[in-house]
């Protein structure tokens, strides 16, 4: 198994300004992927971010708002810049798939919670 | 994606078996069924995965009909602490991220 720590744990920032949280995996892994969790919802997949390539982004995300960082197999960094309320959701990063026997898994970080002011 | 259709909540009783049923209709061949848990302030945490028939493992088991349409989660002699937030989702394992779903709230009673 693969455990994920993040951090901040949680922030509160002002509008305006930027944040950038770190996700740190205890192995190496190949992928690792960034969430947004805005508050009562599901999770919602930001992008994938690759070892030595620029992170792919999904439908609706852009780079210039949540620039990531991939510079070696255990670590990973997302920024949320220029927040604005509507930005205010947990941010939670987790490995690519492990292959354990026959299962198929991914391990999650425990989350950032961000407020933005 | 095959996209995954569960109960918005349901609540039970300690003790009780809680079976949890997702609908996927548009599965793929190569797609695997997989059951996350998500307690609040918490990532989510693997609970079971299949791909037909029956499994079981030290938590839950998980039913799939032959034509894999749909999936159901049993929770064993629920206790307190199995309130969360369960996710159903269908994927083929690789190195993609997970489409999740709405989920279900599971609500444990006394």
């Amino acid at each position: 198994s693969a455990v994920i720590s993040q951090k901040p744990s949680r922030d509160i920032c002002q509008r305006g300004t930027s944040l950038t949280i770190q996700c740190q995996v205890d192995s190496q892994v190949t992928m690792m992927f960034w969430y947004r969790q805005q508050p009562g919802q599901s999770l919602t997949l930001i992008a994938t971010a690759n070892q030595g390539s620029e992170a792919t982004y999904e439908s609706g995300f852009v780079i210039d708002k949540f620039p990531i960082s991939r510079p070696n197999l255990t670590f990973s960094t997302l920024t949320v810049s220029n927040m604005s309320p509507e930005d205010s959701s947990i941010y939670l990063c987790s490995s690519d798939t492990v292959k354990k026997g026959t299962v198929i898994e991914q391990f999650f970080g425990p989350g950032t919670r961000l407020t933005v002011l | 994606l095959a996209k995954t259709t569960q109960p918005i909540s349901m609540d039970s009783y300690e003790g009780q078996e809680v079976n949890i049923t997702c609908s996927h209709n548009n599965i793929a061949t190569n797609d695997y069924i997989t059951w996350y848990q998500q307690f609040p302030s918490q990532g989510p945490r693997f609970i079971i995965q299949g791909y037909k028939t029956k499994v079981t493992n030290e938590v839950a088991s998980l039913f799939i009909p032959a034509d894999r349409k749909s999936s159901t989660l049993s929770l064993p002699r629920v206790s307190l602490s199995d309130t969360a937030v369960y996710y159903c989702l269908v994927a083929q394992g690789g190195a993609d991220g997970l489409t999740f779903g709405k989920g279900t709230h599971l609500i444990i009673q006394p």
